[in-house]
């Protein structure tokens, strides 16, 4: 089954302990994304990558960092978490290129940091 | 500043009505729009979507109509069933955004029995 998993589903943490969410696909997708989804603010995109090695920072990166070591991964590190980052978080995959190709989104993250 | 806005938090229609979610966007350089349906406790689901060069495209009981010219576009259900309550989220991209999709806030859509 073409899914986008990831790892927590529920996290509570406290501030300063560093967390890593992970994110995996199977549809052999070139891009990746990471959202956080916030009452009244709808989607933001954290940190994308299009591919192998190459990552960007979106609309909201402060505090957090991406890696993309392999095409199937794309794991957010909070290396020192703070309470603003409590939230919902999505990962998302989809082709590249030119063209509105749809992003599959995982079940996502439900992070709290007390 | 908001490039994709939806303006209503929320909308209530009956059932076997139909629903109208509507998404203005500020950006001419969007090529493809497309909208997301989120239930909670799941990740947003690709719904039905359309390229610029189109003004409508169709997908069974669910359509979205484009208008360039207002830089405005909805999302008609036709008839509305109580699964279909969720939040729908619009998305806009171009081919230079590299594929990132820019999201509106969302619309929660009630339907009652």
């Amino acid at each position: 089954e073409a899914q986008v998993t990831q790892n927590p589903r529920y996290l509570i943490t406290v501030t300063g302990k560093k967390l890593t969410v992970t994110c995996s696909q199977n549809m052999n997708h070139e891009y990746m994304s990471w959202y956080r989804q916030d009452p009244g603010l709808g989607l933001r995109q954290i940190y994308y990558s299009m591919n192998v090695e190459v990552t960007d920072k979106g609309d909201v990166p402060e505090g957090y960092k991406v890696s993309r070591k392999e095409k199937r991964n794309f794991p957010l590190i909070l290396e020192s978490p703070s309470p603003n980052q409590t939230s919902l978080y999505f990962c998302a995959s989809s082709l590249t290129g030119q063209g509105g190709y749809e992003q599959f989104f995982g079940p996502g993250t439900r992070l709290t940091v007390l | 500043d908001q490039q994709v806005k939806q303006n209503s938090p929320s909308l209530s229609v009956q059932e076997g009505r139909i629903s109208i979610l509507n998404c203005d966007y500020t950006n001419s350089m969007f090529d493809y729009f497309l909208w997301y349906k989120k239930y909670p406790a799941e990740g947003p689901t690709f719904l039905i979507s359309i390229s610029s060069i189109k003004d409508k495209n169709e997908d069974g009981r669910f359509t979205v109509f484009l208008n360039k010219s207002a830089k405005h576009l909805s999302l008609h259900i036709v008839p509305s069933q109580p699964g279909d309550s969720a939040v729908y989220f619009c998305a806009a991209n171009y081919g230079g955004s590299q594929g990132n999709l820019i999201f509106g806030k969302g619309t929660k859509l009630s339907v009652k029995p």
